[in-house]
């Protein structure tokens, strides 16, 4: 199985900040990495796919990078509505697997 | 507008069944595949099962093969997740998802599943 790494588990960080997170595989994925914000009590709601591209409706703050086995998300621009958890996701195959997530805190 | 909605969730003793059921629509529902993924309470992520849109291939996760069975009816627009010998450990939100290329693109509002006596 593939197993998916996060860091950090935690981050604590101001409206206005920029944030990057970290994810990497325990083995070469090429591009196959989504990211998924989730709030509490919520759905995941998936943010990037392809390790890049923006699904649709997603604000262009977001970003993400990555291919191999190293991925970041980015928000340029905290805004209040980002705060939550974020987790990445492998879907080059099965068992599909999870990162452990990054809980997202103000400052 | 996509729309998947859970039910069947509720609380079961060790050792017994559920049927979970995810009724999709806003969607050419065939063309999918569809997936389950699961959220024990203040944990992460992980994912069930999976099954193409002709209900011709289906995945599960190492911790529930062989008791779990997800299936479809493509003319119902529905997917089901058979859980049987459930555990303490299967307490969870249970999510369905459309999938496209392993990526999860909508996301059902989960329904609980609660395995305690």
């Amino acid at each position: 199985d593939i197993q998916m790494t996060q860091s950090p588990s935690s981050l604590s960080a101001s409206v206005g900040d920029r944030v990057t997170i970290t994810c990497r595989a325990s083995q070469s994925i090429s591009n196959y990495l989504c990211w998924y914000q989730q709030k509490p009590g919520r759905a995941p709601k998936l943010l990037i796919y392809a390790a890049s591209t923006l699904q649709g409706g997603v604000p262009s703050r977001f970003s993400g990078s990555g291919s191999g086995t190293d991925f970041t998300l980015t928000i340029s621009s905290l805004q209040p509505e980002d705060f939550a958890t974020y987790y990445c996701q492998q879907s080059y195959s099965t068992p599909y697997t999870f990162g452990q997530g990054t809980k997202l805190e103000i400052k | 507008e996509v729309q998947m909605l859970e039910s069947g969730g509720g609380l079961v003793q060790p050792g017994g069944s559920l049927r979970l059921s995810c009724a999709a629509s806003g969607f050419t529902f065939s063309n999918y595949a569809m997936t389950w993924v699961r959220q024990a309470p203040g944990k992460g992520l992980e994912w069930v099962s999976s099954i193409s849109g002709s209900g011709g291939s289906t995945y599960y996760a190492d911790s529930v093969k062989g008791r779990f069975t997800i299936s479809r009816d493509n003319s119902k627009n529905t997917v089901y997740l058979q859980m049987n010998s459930l555990r303490a450990e299967d307490t969870a939100v249970f999510y369905c998802a459309k999938e496209l290329y392993g990526d999860f693109r909508d996301w059902g509002q989960g329904t609980l599943v609660t395995v305690s006596s």
